[in-house]
């Protein structure tokens, strides 16, 4: 069965940098697109980033554009999102999500979430 | 960026009525709609992709319709299981932008 687990969240400074990344099983990796969406606590959903396939194409939020990376390792089926120079504004629960096989870009498996606060 | 207007905001409703959330699109997003379910301190699930298309394994009390900009999910005889946030999205071009979300409460 399709499997995504988040780690990498925690408490860090504004100003500072981490690393979040998810480990998907049950499907063939190489094959999908992966996003990161957030949610800040209390808030609705949030889309951060898209990376394709294959890695050559990205896409970023406003927002996040120019401090967050989205990178994947196909060979050990991993996702991550460097985030640097973090604001108050990006303490969320941070999913990974796949889409589905239709070609409509839908999330149709998540992974539980890692929650990311920024805070002095 | 595509905005996404989602309406009403909150819900009160009773079990075993029907109820319907709409959602509309700032510019034509085709069929490239879904709908999530929300329950608290859980992942979104979702519930209806492609404006229409019922998930695997989703009751189908859960349909949805519309295509363009403007887009409904329904929901027949509602089950204490069914009070949570619904979202939609769009997935037509990136930024892919969800609405705000409706809480449906129990009345």
């Amino acid at each position: 069965q399709v499997q995504l687990v988040e780690s990498g969240g925690g408490v860090v400074q504004p100003g500072r940098s981490l690393r979040l990344s998810c480990a998907a099983s049950g499907f063939t990796f190489s094959n999908y697109a992966m996003h990161w969406v957030r949610q800040a606590p209390g808030k609705g959903l949030e889309w951060v980033a898209v990376i394709s396939f294959d890695g050559s194409n990205r896409y970023y939020t406003d927002s996040v554009k120019g401090r967050f990376t989205i990178s994947r390792d196909n060979s050990n089926s991993m996702l991550y999102l460097e985030m640097n120079s973090l604001r108050g504004e990006d303490t969320a629960v941070y999913y990974c999500a796949r889409v589905g096989t239709d070609g409509y870009n839908y999330f149709h498996y998540w992974g539980q979430g890692t929650l990311v606060t920024v805070s002095s | 960026d595509i905005q996404m207007i989602q309406s009403p905001s909150s819900l009160s409703a009773s079990v075993g009525d029907r109820v319907t959330i709409t959602c509309r699109a700032s510019q034509s997003i085709t069929t490239y709609l879904s709908w999530y379910q929300q329950k608290p301190g859980e992942a979104p699930k979702v519930l209806i992709y492609a404006a229409s298309s019922l998930q695997s394994g989703v009751p189908s009390k859960f349909s949805g319709s519309g295509s363009g900009t403007d887009f409904t999910l329904t929901i027949s005889s509602l089950q204490p299981e069914d009070f949570a946030t619904y979202y939609c999205q769009q997935s037509s071009r990136t930024p892919y932008t969800f609405g705000q979300g409706t809480k449906l409460e129990i009345k």
